[in-house]
């Protein structure tokens, strides 16, 4: 099937420090979402992206459609404890929009160090 | 409040038994989901419905079993002949014009 290829799998940051994750694909997409997902919880949302190139902001978190289709990127800057967790990315493919099902990437796991 | 529950958190079967998982929704969503998630690994997705009364495969349907009789609640059957199910399930629903997928709290199964 349909891969996201996400990275870094794992990182271990001072607290303060900014954070990159990445995710790409050899197939285009129309959606890309970012989610975290705490221990033993259900994901939940953080970002959205419709457009190609459109870059958008949740407080720390900042997150870019890449203009190929085939990338988006996830930002935090300032990191804190509570960043911990697995951050995901999904997307829906082009070609798959009367169905609604996402691909989802291996997922980032974040530790912070106070 | 509006939001997705999945009951219970923690369930324990022994081997050759069938279980059921519950999902329940609020918020109006016509579409909703099931997926596994193992180990260090990211969501596979089991069932989906878009609408009452129809659902179709996901990509690793076999061993499982849905049905969709209500808007609100999409349970989730694992039978016998899922050859690994101890996994934490994820129930999640959308409105059919919005890709965002919005997660229940999980249930992890153990089977043994």
């Amino acid at each position: 099937g349909q891969q996201l290829n996400q990275s870094p799998q794992s990182m271990f940051i001072q607290e303060g420090e900014d954070v990159s994750m990445n995710c790409t694909s050899s197939s285009i997409f129309n959606t890309w979402l970012w989610y975290k997902q705490d221990p033993g919880e259900g994901p939940v949302l953080l970002i959205a992206l419709y457009k190609a190139g459109e870059l958008t902001s949740n407080g720390r978190l900042t997150a870019q459609f890449g203009i190929t289709r085939k990338d988006s990127f996830l930002n935090i800057s300032a990191s804190i404890p509570s960043d911990v967790g697995i951050y995901f990315c999904a997307g829906q493919l082009r070609g798959s929009s009367n169905t609604g099902k996402l691909i989802f990437g291996q997922g980032t796991t974040l530790q912070v160090k106070p | 409040d509006g939001g997705i529950t999945q009951s219970p958190k923690y369930l324990f079967r022994k081997e050759g038994q069938n279980v059921t998982l519950s999902c329940e929704q609020n918020l109006n969503h016509d579409a909703m989901y099931w997926y596994r998630q193992d180990p260090g690994q990211g969501l596979r997705l089991i069932y989906y419905s878009q609408i009452v009364n129809d659902f179709q495969k996901g990509d690793i349907a076999e061993g499982y079993s849905v049905s969709r009789e209500k808007k609100e609640s999409f349970p989730l059957t694992v039978t016998s002949a899922q050859k690994n199910p101890t996994a934490f399930y994820l129930c999640a629903s959308s409105t059919p014009l919005h890709y965002e997928q919005y997660f229940g709290p999980g249930t992890r199964l153990t089977v043994t």
